[in-house]
């Protein structure tokens, strides 16, 4: 299994600019998370799918985020418009159906998100 | 709401060391706690997963701990190498939601 991939690795774009970050989870997996990481807070849970519903999305910091789960095999978290307070490393989870405690979840590589 | 807390923030000992990673939690209400490891640039690694109900969880020179009731867990690492340079992550699940993540022990192991 090629795991959980994200794209891009790497994403530089302008204030003000449309940022769309891509994610596909492992398949079979029927949970999704989406969490971001800066230095200042650490990595913090954004949005949270569970059969491809938004079960949770408090983490979520603005309006200006939003999330998608189309399908159990894509994901997609998007910033409109994007602030340079956003840069940070933005993270995608699954992990497979069955009792929450007992399921790991497997992490992506990461998108690392600037905005200048 | 939950808070997780990792001491120390860095650590630097020569290889060979035996060494203990300290992870502590304000909410005991959890279903399990993981231990992660990130290599710089990438992403998390999940090293051991010990649940509510378990004490410790072993994986070759790794032993996770975890007292619940005192909202503690440890990772030791026995006779550390170079290549065990990383940061350690420590994450609760507190139902079915995601993690809560402390902000890891940025570990290095000198040759």
């Amino acid at each position: 299994d090629a795991g959980v991939i994200q794209s891009p690795r790497h994403e530089v774009t302008e204030m003000g600019q449309e940022v769309t970050l891509r994610c596909k989870p492992i398949s079979g997996h029927n949970s999704l998370f989406w969490y971001r990481q800066t230095m200042m807070r650490g990595l913090e849970l954004l949005i949270y799918f569970n059969n491809n519903v938004p079960i949770d999305d408090s983490g979520m910091p603005e309006d200006r985020f939003s999330a998608k789960m189309p399908n159990a095999s894509f994901s997609t978290l998007k910033i409109q418009p994007s602030e340079p307070r956003d840069s940070a490393v933005y993270f995608c989870a699954s992990s497979p159906p069955g009792a929450y405690h007992k399921n790991i979840q497997y992490f992506g590589a990461g998108t690392r998100l600037s905005v200048l | 709401k939950q808070e997780v807390t990792q001491i120390p923030a860095a650590l630097s000992v020569p290889e060979g060391e035996n060494l203990v990673l300290n992870c502590s939690f304000t909410d005991s209400a959890i279903y399990n706690l993981q231990w992660f490891r990130q290599d710089p640039g990438k992403g998390l690694t999940s090293l051991l997963l010990i649940q509510s109900s378990q004490r410790e969880q072993t994986s070759g020179r790794l032993n996770a701990s975890l007292d619940k009731s005192s909202g503690r867990s440890t990772l030791y690492i026995a006779a550390s190498q170079p290549g065990d340079s990383a940061t350690y992550l420590c994450a609760v699940q507190g139902g079915a939601d995601g993690l809560t993540f402390g902000k890891g022990t940025h570990l290095i192991i000198q040759p």
